[in-house]
């Protein structure tokens, strides 16, 4: 149990343009997802805390214009690049906090490799 | 969040436990510690964690000193497969899993055949 997806996996874009990926928790529901970003060779950095049915926080540094969540139910999380240029060509990864016993736990998807031409 | 320290990267022959060693001094009393790995490429995966006791679960062992100011994360027989960067983290977990986490930058285990 406690499967996270992203999807796409892999996406190509050309500067300028908006991509939209997938976070969904598929056999749990999860009231707090989040969204971390990694560049090659760093570690992981949070970006923002997203909860069912309200806006999402922003880590500092993080433009909420520029990166876009939705939480629209238990299941699903989404995060919109706007206007995507070479900089933000990232490892973009989901999780979602447990439930129950493992409420403290957060589980992984398998993440999303964003490049912007 | 308390701050920790890890080496950066660690050898281990396959089938030999692999010890990773991560301090936490700063450690307060409702902190907890966890551990998760990420391998290469991938979303990281939970391991395991503990208050002040040592644990064992399916994957490892975590062993926490008496004054949590240390912790060492034990694979008992390692594999190949066990090649990753290992995350120890130090949080509260008393807020219902609201919180991100804060990732060092781990430690690079490499296991060799």
């Amino acid at each position: 149990g406690a499967v996270v997806s992203q999807h796409p996996s892999r996406v190509i874009c050309k500067s300028g343009t908006s991509v939209k990926i997938e976070c969904r928790s598929l056999d749990f529901q999860a009231t707090t997802m989040f969204w971390y970003r990694q560049f090659p060779k760093q570690s992981l950095m949070l970006m923002a805390t997203s909860n069912e049915g309200s806006k999402a926080t922003y880590e500092q540094g993080v433009e909420k214009d520029k990166f876009l969540i939705n939480h629209a139910s238990l299941t699903l999380s989404t995060l919109t690049v706007t206007s995507a240029h070479p900089e933000d060509s990232s490892f973009y990864i989901c999780s979602a906090n447990g439930f129950g016993t493992r409420v403290n736990e957060q589980f992984f998807g398998p993440g999303t490799r964003l490049t912007v031409l | 969040d308390a701050k920790t320290t890890q080496p950066t990267s660690m050898d281990c022959a396959e089938g030999r436990a692999a010890n990773l060693p991560c301090n936490h001094s700063t450690i307060s009393g409702n902190e907890y510690v966890y551990w998760y790995r990420q391998i290469h490429s991938q979303g990281p995966q939970y391991i395991i964690h503990g208050l002040k006791n040592n644990e064992t679960n399916e994957m490892a062992s975590l062993i926490i000193t008496e004054d949590r100011k240390s912790s060492t994360l034990i694979l008992p027989h390692a594999t190949l497969r066990d090649t990753a960067v290992y995350y120890c983290i130090v949080r509260v977990a008393s807020r219902g899993g609201a919180d991100g986490l804060t990732f060092g930058k781990g430690t690079h285990l490499i296991i060799q055949p």
